[in-house]
């Protein structure tokens, strides 16, 4: 079916407002990850899901980041509060099983671009 | 934890071969990938290996030496459409999430 999809595609906010940001992930697809991309960097991982719960929050940066899947398939990302240094693409990605193998292999969205003025 | 090192940026020309180097620090890790970005879009999956040694796809090629902590990334025969930026990932023992290298730029000329 269609790929990972995400949404809104462009976020602009006001320091100190929440946002949620939506992904979609490939129909089928039980594990689930956020990460964070700044400007001209690489990805930084923020949360993974495997069905509904989340082994590993390790990557949420601080309690303003918060994250939920429902059904084994919507996920959103919350942030609260948002800070200038938040602004960055928040990117999602989903892979048929969370392994080891090349099966694993992670499928991206286009991103989630979001400005904190 | 994890680190990985690549190169910021790479110059090439079409038609030409380059190689992206990416070395790693890690505890223990299940294989190394390699993912490719356009600007503003999704990175996607390239190649992953598992064992040491050479995977071949098409035109890119990618390479693992557990012993050394590294691999590389070749693209043959450059096109202008391989300009992008290309980023290298482990997946370590630890945890089921990749950890990225800071990304390699690719700018292909005519």
């Amino acid at each position: 079916g269609a790929g990972v999809s995400q949404s809104p595609s462009n976020k602009v906010t006001e320091k100190g407002k929440d946002v949620e940001l939506r992904c979609d992930p490939i129909s089928g697809h039980t594990a689930l990850y956020w990460y964070r991309q700044r400007l001209g960097q690489g990805l930084e991982f923020l949360i993974y899901f495997q069905g509904n719960s989340a082994p590993d929050k390790s990557g949420l940066p601080s309690d303003r980041f918060s994250a939920e899947r429902t059904g084994e398939s919507v996920s959103t990302l919350t942030i609260q509060r948002t800070q200038q240094e938040d602004s960055a693409v928040y990117l999602c990605a989903s892979s048929l099983v969370a392994g080891q193998s090349v099966t694993d292999t992670q499928y991206f969205g286009p991103g989630t671009r979001l400005t904190v003025l | 934890g994890q680190s990985l090192e690549q190169p910021s940026e790479v110059t090439a020309v079409e038609g030409a071969i380059v190689q992206i180097n990416c070395t790693y620090q890690t505890s223990g890790f299940y294989g190394l990938s390699w993912y490719q970005q356009h600007d503003g879009g999704a990175p996607t999956f390239l190649s992953y290996n598992a064992l040491d040694g050479l995977e071949e796809t098409g035109r890119f090629s990618s390479f693992l030496s557990r012993s050394d902590s590294y691999g590389y990334l070749l693209l043959q025969e450059l096109q202008m459409k391989d300009s992008a930026s290309y980023f290298c990932a482990v997946k370590d023992t630890g945890r089921r999430a990749l950890t990225f290298g800071s990304g390699t730029r690719l700018q292909v000329q005519p």
